[in-house]
């Protein structure tokens, strides 16, 4: 099983400025990787497919970057309806694997 | 649009079985570029992978659950369901359905759209 790790678990940012998410996974997963955002009593949401592709209807301050093991979402000019939590996940191999999730909360 | 619909018991006793079903709307069930898939998420956790199916009937199972859980497919009424063997506390979640595509380079791709998410809890 394919291991993805999230850090940090908590990351607190102000309004307007940038925020960094990272994911390592365990072994390779090549570009295999989601990102989900999920706010509290709502279904996780898709951001970013194949590392970096933007979901329908996600807003370009929303990018993805990475391969292989390392995985970066950057929100650039959080705006308030991005606090909310974020998960990645890989679909590299089964059984298909979550990370534990950075809260992104208001500084 | 395609939407997705979990419904089942709120509520079920430890050692019983949870029983879910997921109601596919404004597509087919029977498509064969898409897996349909369980996932759960514990009060306060986690999303965990539970299995998933493709219309034909083929399954893949988390092996962590793999020894209780079975998922099924009826294709006349668009629905896929989960069965979840000898609960405990422990499977107190809420569990979403979602559909996922076949065809990445590890067989299968992201979760989406998700349901609204239903949950269960267990306890006597």
């Amino acid at each position: 099983e394919i291991v993805m790790t999230q850090s940090p678990a908590t990351l607190s940012v102000s309004p307007g400025e940038r925020a960094t998410l990272s994911c390592r996974a365990s072994q390779s997963v090549s570009s295999n990787l989601a990102w989900y955002q999920q706010k509290p009593g709502q279904a996780p949401r898709l951001l970013i497919y194949g590392a970096s592709t933007r979901a329908t209807g996600i807003p370009a301050r929303f990018s993805g970057s990475g391969s292989g093991t390392e995985f970066t979402l950057t929100i650039s000019s959080l705006q308030s309806e991005d606090f909310a939590v974020y998960y990645c996940q890989q679909y590299n191999n089964w059984p298909l694997t979550f990370g534990q999730g950075t809260k992104l909360e208001i500084k | 649009q395609l939407q997705l619909q979990e419904s089942g018991p709120g509520l079920v006793k430890p050692s019983e079985t949870l029983s879910l079903t997921c109601t596919v709307s404004g597509g087919s069930i029977s498509s064969s570029s898409y897996y349909w898939g369980w996932i759960r998420q514990p009060p306060g956790k986690g999303l965990e992978w539970i299995g998933s199916i493709y219309y034909s009937g083929s399954t893949y199972y988390n092996p962590s659950l793999k020894s209780r859980v079975t998922i099924s497919v009826d294709t006349s009424k668009n629905q896929f369901s989960l069965k979840l063997s000898s609960v405990t506390a422990a499977d107190t979640a809420v569990y979403y359905c979602a559909r996922h595509r076949l065809g990445c380079s590890g067989g299968s791709c992201w979760f989406d759209p998700w349901g609204q998410g239903t949950l269960v809890t267990v306890s006597s």
